[in-house]
């Protein structure tokens, strides 16, 4: 894989729903691996930033994992509010401080 | 909380015209970004910029383009001479180190006539 993929393009759940997203990066050469949030009208804030084969982080109901072998990673919300509605970008760190983003998931959490 | 600041909010411009988009990343980090979004596509990178110099930048990051940081605080994306493609939203972003999570501004939208 030469790019960052995302998937899906957007979800649309139930307040209390638990769900996943899953981001696909080039395996080679890898540093780390990035998720932010980005709600409308605001800028993308960092949530995690994953750098071992195996990480796993968490914050509050939202977690991720990380595999550099195959080169996924993925996004858990669990118990989604309305409040997580935003679209959440992984972005792969290619040479020395660039950051190769995918296109997003768009989360939209209806109570 | 310390954040990174960006000005204009919007800047239209006539094709051709030369813009300096305007930031003030947080006042201990070290790395500096400028990254795009063009409606509808993903989050492009454009330069990175440490220790008074360009570390890294695209194919995007032409001739039209240069960034400087004047006076330790501010840290400015020029085009020179802008074109229709080039409209889209700015982000500045900055970090502590290369490593570490980026903090981004909220983005001056370009609109180019």
């Amino acid at each position: 894989i030469l790019n960052v993929e995302q998937s899906p393009q957007s979800l649309h759940v139930q307040e209390g729903d638990s769900t996943n997203f899953t981001c696909s990066f080039p395996s080679s050469n890898f540093y780390a691996l990035h998720w932010y949030r980005w709600e409308t009208a605001k800028s993308p804030e960092a949530l995690f930033v994953m750098t071992l084969n195996g990480d796993e982080k968490k914050k509050g109901r939202i977690s991720a994992t990380l595999n550099t072998k195959e080169g996924y990673s993925y996004l858990y919300i669990k118990g989604s509010q309305p409040e997580d509605s935003a679209t959440y970008l992984c972005a792969s760190l290619r040479g020395y401080n660039k950051l190769i983003f995918g296109a997003g998931t768009r989360l939209a959490v209806h109570p | 909380e310390p954040e990174v600041t960006q000005t204009p909010s919007h800047q239209v411009t006539q094709m051709g015209q030369e813009v300096i988009l305007r930031c003030v990343p947080i006042s201990n980090h070290l790395y500096f970004y400028w990254y795009r979004q063009i409606l509808g596509q993903k989050v492009e990178f454009l330069v990175s910029f440490y220790n008074n110099e360009i570390s890294e930048k695209s194919e995007i990051f032409d001739d039209q383009f240069s960034v400087e940081r004047p006076d330790g605080s501010n840290f400015t994306l020029k085009i020179r001479s802008t074109k229709l493609e080039d409209s889209a939203m700015y982000f500045c972003a900055s970090s502590v180190d290369s490593n570490e999570k980026l903090f981004f501004g909220s983005g001056t939208q370009l609109s180019v006539l």
